[in-house]
């Protein structure tokens, strides 16, 4: 069974930077990935997507300050240079074969 | 520029079949190795894929959700559709539709619509 887990909640200070991780079941463990930003009241958006090896590609006009990286199972979304409007909720996602599923969400607060 | 754009009655009575369409443009629906899904998202809860239809093949759909989904895709009129029935309170929810490219996240989101299941 495909499962993505985040943790439900991270914080870090204006300027600093936070990293979020997805974790992915075993037999999924080699999946790509992606994140989603979702602030409050508004639809998810496309952050970027991180492949197995760690590379990643950005969405359209996301800024360098979203990167990603990625160790065994584990997916990771670093957000530098924290700003007052990346405080959301950011959601993982993976798909397969005949497959697709979503983390729980972490929210991020900007202190 | 791609768009997608949910609409449907914002209220469903308890056992009836909850209906949603997605309108695309600026851009084709009937495009090889583009898939569509629908994804929802119950109130102060995460997101749940709803199910996926992808060029020239049949949609698959979360496990949980098979028995009462049926996706489809009208080329002419360019839009998705979403058939959910025998609707419950727990089917209240944000409903998006996405558009993704084979082997790629959904890189493209409508803006949700929201539906009630309620007497």
């Amino acid at each position: 069974q495909l499962v993505l887990t985040q943790s439900p909640s991270a914080s870090a200070s204006l300027g600093a930077s936070v990293k979020l991780t997805c974790t992915l079941s075993s037999a999924h463990s080699r999946y790509a990935i992606a994140w989603h930003q979702q602030k409050p009241d508004k639809g998810p958006q496309f952050l970027i997507k991180i492949n197995e090896d760690g590379s990643h590609r950005r969405g359209d006009g996301i800024p360098d300050r979203f990167s990603g990286s990625s160790s065994g199972a584990e997916r990771y979304l670093t957000i530098s240079s924290l700003q007052a409007e990346d405080e959301a909720d950011y959601y993982c996602q993976t798909w397969g074969t005949l497959i697709r599923g979503f983390g729980g969400g972490t929210k991020v607060t900007v202190l | 520029q791609l768009q997608l754009q949910e609409s449907g009655p914002g209220v469903v009575k308890p056992s009836e079949t909850l209906s949603l369409t997605c309108t695309v443009s600026g851009g084709s629906i009937n495009r090889v190795n583009q898939c569509w899904d629908w994804i929802r998202q119950p109130p102060g809860k995460g997101l749940e894929w709803i199910g996926t239809l992808c060029y020239s093949e049949s949609p698959f759909y979360n496990p949980s959700l098979k028995s009462r989904v049926t996706i489809s895709v009208d080329t002419s009129k360019n839009q998705l559709s979403l058939n959910l029935n025998s609707a419950t309170a727990t089917d209240t929810a944000v409903y998006y539709c996405g558009k993704d490219d084979y082997g790629n996240p959904i890189e493209h989101w409508g803006q949700g619509t929201q539906v009630t299941v309620s007497s």
